[in-house]
């Protein structure tokens, strides 16, 4: 079966200091992606980033970065300088390539304190 | 360009009371889907549909129907709300012929059932 864990319920930091997002999946598929999403105070979810399961590299994209180790089954994703704009939830997904079901984890609450 | 549309944005219903939410899409994506968001429980798939007349069920179907008529629309009904039924739903679509798997959210529908 397939699972995401997001053992981190909530997470705080003050500004600027770098955290880590913790995403630990399980599947036995061979071929699959991984997601991760945002959801803001706002309520909105917004797509951050896809990787599948051919593609270990690491991803940066300005103060994000995302680490996917096959070997650990894990996918973290790291804000590096954290501002208060990135205070959101996070959510970690997976989805088998083929199929049409997403598996969520349960997120983490990242509170940014200026 | 709208995206995905959800409505109604908020509801109050009475236990037994049925209603539809609504969501329509105007990108032309062949996947629609419902999610439900609980506290500490993630997001969870209802049901889906990777076209018209083409419907599936999720990780939590029961007490929710779905149909497919048309590309645009994929409304959610209760049939008889019940407390348990109290959640933030999501409806979230996907392309299929592209093969771009990541999905787009509307704007989610907050649900109480008293």
């Amino acid at each position: 079966a397939q699972k995401v864990t997001q053992a981190q319920t909530e997470i705080s930091v003050v500004e600027k200091e770098d955290v880590t997002l913790d995403c630990v999946y399980e599947t036995r598929d061979t071929t699959y992606y991984l997601f991760w999403y945002k959801q803001p105070p706002s309520g909105e979810l917004v797509f951050l980033i896809r990787r599948n399961s051919f593609d270990e590299q690491n991803e940066i994209s300005g103060r994000y970065s995302w680490n996917f180790q096959k070997s650990t089954s894990s996918f973290n994703f790291t804000i590096t300088a954290s501002q208060v704009v990135d205070s959101a939830v996070y959510f970690c997904a997976q989805s088998t390539s083929g199929t049409y079901k997403y598996i969520f984890g349960t997120g983490t609450r990242l509170k940014v304190l200026a | 360009n709208a995206g995905v549309t959800q409505t109604p944005k908020f509801q109050v219903l009475k236990t037994g009371q049925s209603m539809t939410l609504q969501c329509a899409q105007d990108m032309n994506h062949e996947y629609m889907s419902w999610y439900r968001q609980d506290p500490g429980m993630g997001l969870r798939l209802i049901h889906y549909s990777v076209g018209a007349g083409i419907t599936d069920q999720g990780e939590v179907p029961n007490g929710y129907n779905v149909s497919r008529s048309t590309t645009e629309d994929f409304p959610l009904r209760l049939l008889s709300a019940a407390p348990s039924q109290t959640s933030v739903y999501f409806c979230a679509t996907r392309s299929v012929s592209t093969g771009a798997n990541v999905l787009t959210f509307g704007a989610g529908s907050r649900l109480t059932v008293l």
